[in-house]
């Protein structure tokens, strides 16, 4: 059973928000993923993390920035959203150590509506 | 509601065997299906995905899936696997509003030479 899990489920706002979309984990999972899919397309990584203090851009460009404090927690958060920002976000995570265990789990996923 | 099941775990199958990785999902809209696949110490990477129009979708690495609308099934599928195939597969299916996404737990091929 994955031990992800995302908060809010969905979000409607309006232009110029400020949000922070949540992603816990309870695996203690070093690496963990944010990625965006809108309706028909793949998915595409837009941020990752190898650790705590450890955030890297991912192959997507996005203006959302992510932090790792704690290893369980990796919170995206947009600083103005914007209707180009409407979107499902999917946080994934997985352990480090020697495949196939590097499964990834995936949380069940936000869905950002910018209005 | 939507859910994926992906029936297998783990499929371990000789190299140059067929292979089909199971995929059921559940849903009371209309959906969009795909498959991924993460190699090693790699990101995930699409596979293939069904959007509409014929049922049978071919993909990268000789992959190919079926979709099933009666039996709600997204199948994959290779007549002829190589090592390099060895990798973890997910199954998703998202609703076309975009407004769902759900991964399956994935299941780990394992090519054996």
């Amino acid at each position: 059973e994955a031990d992800i899990y995302q908060t809010p489920r969905y979000l409607v706002i309006g232009t110029g928000k400020k949000i922070t979309l949540e992603c816990s984990q309870t695996m203690g999972h070093d690496k963990m993923y944010w990625y965006q899919q809108d309706p028909g397309m793949e998915l595409h990584l837009i941020h990752y993390s190898y650790g705590v203090n450890s955030t890297e851009k991912g192959d997507l460009s996005s203006e959302s920035t992510v932090s790792r404090i704690r290893t369980e927690h990796f919170p995206l958060t947009l600083e103005s959203a914007r209707p180009s920002h409407t979107s499902q976000y999917l946080c994934a995570s997985r352990d480090t150590g020697v495949a196939p265990n590097e499964k990834l789990f995936f949380g069940s996923g936000t869905q950002l509506s910018v209005l | 509601a939507q859910s994926v099941t992906q029936l297998d775990s783990q499929v371990p199958v000789f190299e140059e065997a067929p292979v089909e990785l199971r995929c059921n999902y559940s849903s009371s809209v209309s959906v969009y299906l795909f498959w991924y696949v993460q190699y090693p110490n790699q990101g995930l990477q699409l596979l293939l995905k069904y959007l509409s129009g014929s049922t049978l979708v071919k993909g990268i690495n000789g992959f190919e899936a079926e979709f099933n609308k009666s039996q709600t099934s997204f199948h994959l599928r290779k007549p002829s696997v190589h090592i390099s195939d060895t990798a973890e597969y997910f199954c998703a299916v998202s609703s076309r509003s975009g407004n769902q996404f759900y991964f399956g737990t994935g299941t780990s091929l394992t090519v054996i030479p």
